[in-house]
């Protein structure tokens, strides 16, 4: 069984939908979360950091962890085309030594 | 400021070459990370440096060979590559090491002949 699990998608939206991006884990010792966009053949880019259970927002982002069920997920509301992109959901240890990546979410923003 | 860059962005070589790939950070930050991403894939950790140190090798094979001269450079030296070497490498940083996320770099697209 891998650590982190995510849909690989695609998933097609069309603009201005509600995106709901999720990962699942197995490791309950995991601490820290993370969400990264990655546009192809670019380096990933970090969206989101949240600790623990809870909400983060940061504007059209919205971060989500429930620690009970092992689950995190990334809205994004008004989505743009400017979003199509590759999300990977990352969590680590309290070391952060090593993060754990989900296989990465294909969206597609249809203008 | 939360940039890494990464030379070259794309680099062709024979499995016989040597060639080097560089990353620079002028944040401060005191961890340094190669990664190897094959398409479709997530990044692998492959080295970690930290205060300079190494201080993990994910089990890399010796035909990659990581160098961290100062704070600010990350080297990830290459000889006698494979073809399913080919990947993208990304280099990534973060303010201390064991308590902080990780910044990455735009990567080094590398094609193995």
């Amino acid at each position: 069984q891998k650590e982190v699990e995510q849909d690989p998608g695609p998933l097609s939206v069309p603009e201005g939908a509600i995106v709901s991006l999720n990962c699942t884990y197995s490791n309950s010792a995991f601490q820290y979360f993370m969400w990264y966009r990655q546009y192809s053949r670019k380096g990933p880019e970090l969206l989101m950091y949240t600790y623990s259970s809870g909400n983060k927002e940061d504007g059209r982002f919205t971060a989500q962890v429930d620690k009970s069920s092992k689950y995190i997920s990334l809205f994004i509301r008004d989505s743009q085309p400017s979003d199509s992109a590759t999300y990977l959901c990352a969590m680590t240890l309290y070391n952060f030594n090593k993060f754990y990546f989900g296989s990465g979410t294909k969206l597609n923003v249809k203008p | 400021d939360t940039e890494v860059t990464q030379t070259p962005k794309h680099l062709v070589m024979g499995m016989t070459n040597k060639k080097s790939l560089k990353c620079e950070q002028h944040m401060g930050h005191r961890a340094m990370y190669w990664y190897k991403q094959k398409a479709k894939k997530p990044p692998e950790l492959m080295f970690v440096y930290s205060y300079e140190k190494l201080s993990i090798n994910e089990s890399v094979p010796s035909r990659f060979s990581p160098e961290c001269p100062n704070s600010s450079l990350l080297n990830l030296h290459l000889h006698a590559l494979q073809p399913e070497d080919s990947a993208l490498y990304l280099c990534a940083s973060s303010q201390d090491p064991g308590k902080e996320t990780q910044y990455f770099g735009p990567g080094t697209r590398l094609l193995v002949l």
